[in-house]
């Protein structure tokens, strides 16, 4: 089965500092890859996805951006962040075959922008 | 636009008794359905899933019931545990160019008393 990993766990940095979230999968060959974030009290928003190396695309528009240098390695980055940018980052990927609408998630990164 | 909606933010049910929440969408694309459960600080976990042409799907104390016409699903829990607190999520997915990216409802949470 697949396992998601995601680091850094937690991250506090001011407005206008740099960003780079990482997310590796393994146990599964060519996934979709997926971001998501939870700001506080809200649901989880998709923000980029990608079908294959290199091929992202932008759900929501926004000061991020994503890359994906690897079969199983998916980035997210913002070269100055803001306030709101604040949130509970999820990476998520489907496997292939069986289910392949099913997403599993990883742990999840808690960044603060202060 | 929220396509998935979890119109109750919390609920609490005594250990024992069943627990019921609820989820309705309104785009009716959507072929596949499904619940994620959520601790906080972890990425959700995958829970069941019900296909569009089916009205029911179980599996263990789990079962969720799909009504089309309604555009409303249920997550049935029974009998709740204490263990079973955390936020639920409800997620509707529909093939588009992101795959099968999932659209999720705000989430529920759960509180089951002893």
């Amino acid at each position: 089965s697949q396992t998601i990993h995601q680091w850094p766990a937690t991250l506090v940095q001011p407005v206008g500092s740099p960003l780079s979230l990482e997310c590796t999968v393994e146990g599964t060959s060519n996934p979709n890859l997926y971001w998501y974030r939870q700001a506080a009290g809200r649901g989880l928003q998709l923000l980029f996805y990608s079908v294959g190396i290199g091929q992202i695309s932008s759900e929501v528009p926004q000061n991020l951006s994503a890359s994906r240098p690897q079969d199983r390695q998916f980035i997210l980055s913002s070269k100055k962040l803001l306030l709101s940018d604040s949130g509970f980052y999820l990476c998520a990927c489907t496997t292939s075959g069986r289910r392949y609408y099913e997403q599993y998630f990883g742990p999840g990164t808690r960044l603060t922008v202060t | 636009d929220q396509q998935v909606k979890q119109n109750s933010p919390s609920l609490s049910v005594q250990e024992g008794r069943i627990s019921i929440l609820n989820c309705d969408y309104t785009n009716s694309m959507f072929d596949y359905f499904l619940w994620y459960k959520k601790y906080p600080a972890e990425g959700p976990t995958f829970l069941i899933s019900i296909s569009s042409i089916k009205d029911k799907n179980e599996d263990g104390r789990f079962t969720v019931f799909l009504n089309k016409s309604a555009k409303h699903l249920s997550l049935h829990i029974v009998p709740s545990q204490p263990g079973d607190s955390a936020v639920y999520f409800c997620a509707a997915s529909a093939y588009s160019n992101s795959g099968y990216a999932l659209n999720f409802g705000k989430g529920t949470s759960l509180l089951v008393t002893p």
